[in-house]
C-alpha cells in the first residue's frame, strides 16, 4: 500500500522567511510520480509540480525548490523568502504504476497549513 | 481553454436522500479522478476513469456510491440514502493519459451537507 506522511500539520512563519514542508512517502513501486498541490482559501486545488521517481535532480522555479532524495523517501518543498499570498494548505501526494500495469488515483498526504504572518 | 467544471457547488440534502454530483473534465482529458475531501479522513481517492470505463471500484466507501462517465467526458457520482458521514467536498480531477502519470487538475468541488 502507498502512504504519504506529512509531519508537519501547521507551520507559521513571518513574512520573508525560508521554510520547509516535509513530505516522506512509501511505496513498493519502482515507478512513481510525486506531487505538490497548493489549496489556497478559495478551495481549489493548484499543481505545483511533478517528479518522476527516476529524477532526483532537484528543482527551482522562483521561490520555490523541491528536494527529492530517494534514499530517504523524501520530497521536500522549501520557499524562499516567503510571502503573505504563499498561507495556504500543502499536499504532497504519489501515483504508482504498479510492475502489472495499470495505475490509480493520487494518495495525499494529510496536508500542511502553512500560515504567512506579514 | 476552460478548466473542469463541477456542479453543483454546494448541495443540502436530508439523510435518506439520493444526490447526483456531476463532473465535466477538460476537453481532451482522457482520465477523470473523483476525491473526497473531508475534516476527518483527508484527502480520499475514489474512483477513476479511463475513457469510460472504471476498471477499480474498490475506492468507493459503500455500495451507496456508484459513478458512472459517458461519451469519454461528463461523468457523474451518485450517492444514495445519503448518511451524515457522507458530508464533505467532493472533488473531480482530469489528466492526459497515461493514466495516474500526469497532472491532475482539480475542479472546484462540489460541498455536500447532509443533515
Amino acid at each position: 500500500a502507498q502512504k504519504v506522511t506529512q509531519a508537519q500539520t501547521e507551520i507559521s512563519v513571518v513574512e520573508k522567511e525560508d521554510v520547509t514542508l516535509d513530505c516522506v512517502y512509501e511505496t513498493r513501486d519502482t515507478t512513481y510520480y510525486l506531487f505538490w498541490y497548493k489549496q489556497p482559501p478559495s478551495g481549489e486545488l493548484v499543481f505545483l509540480i511533478r517528479r518522476n521517481s527516476f529524477d532526483e535532480q532537484n528543482e527551482i522555479s522562483g521561490r520555490y525548490s523541491w528536494n527529492f532524495q530517494k534514499s530517504t523517501s523524501s520530497f521536500n518543498f522549501t520557499i524562499t523568502a516567503s510571502q503573505v499570498v504563499d498561507s495556504a494548505v500543502y499536499f504532497c501526494a504519489l501515483s504508482g504504476v504498479p510492475s502489472g500495469g495499470g495505475a490509480d488515483g493520487l494518495t495525499f498526504g494529510k496536508g500542511t497549513h502553512l500560515i504567512i504572518q506579514p | 481553454g476552460a478548466g473542469v467544471s463541477q456542479s453543483p457547488s454546494n448541495k443540502v440534502t436530508e439523510k435518506g436522500k439520493d444526490v447526483e454530483l456531476r463532473c465535466d473534465p477538460i476537453s481532451g482529458h482522457t482520465a477523470l479522478y473523483w476525491y473526497r475531501q473531508s475534516l476527518g479522513q483527508g484527502l480520499e481517492f475514489l474512483i477513476y476513469f479511463q475513457g469510460n470505463s472504471a476498471p477499480d471500484k474498490s475506492g468507493l466507501p459503500s455500495d451507496r456510491f456508484s459513478a458512472e462517465r459517458t461519451g469519454g467526458s461528463v461523468s457523474t457520482l451518485t450517492i444514495q440514502r445519503t448518511q451524515q458521514e457522507d458530508s464533505a467536498v467532493y472533488l473531480c480531477a482530469s489528466s492526459l493519459p497515461p493514466l495516474g502519470l500526469n497532472e491532475q487538475f482539480f475542479g472546484p468541488g462540489t460541498r455536500l451537507t447532509v443533515l
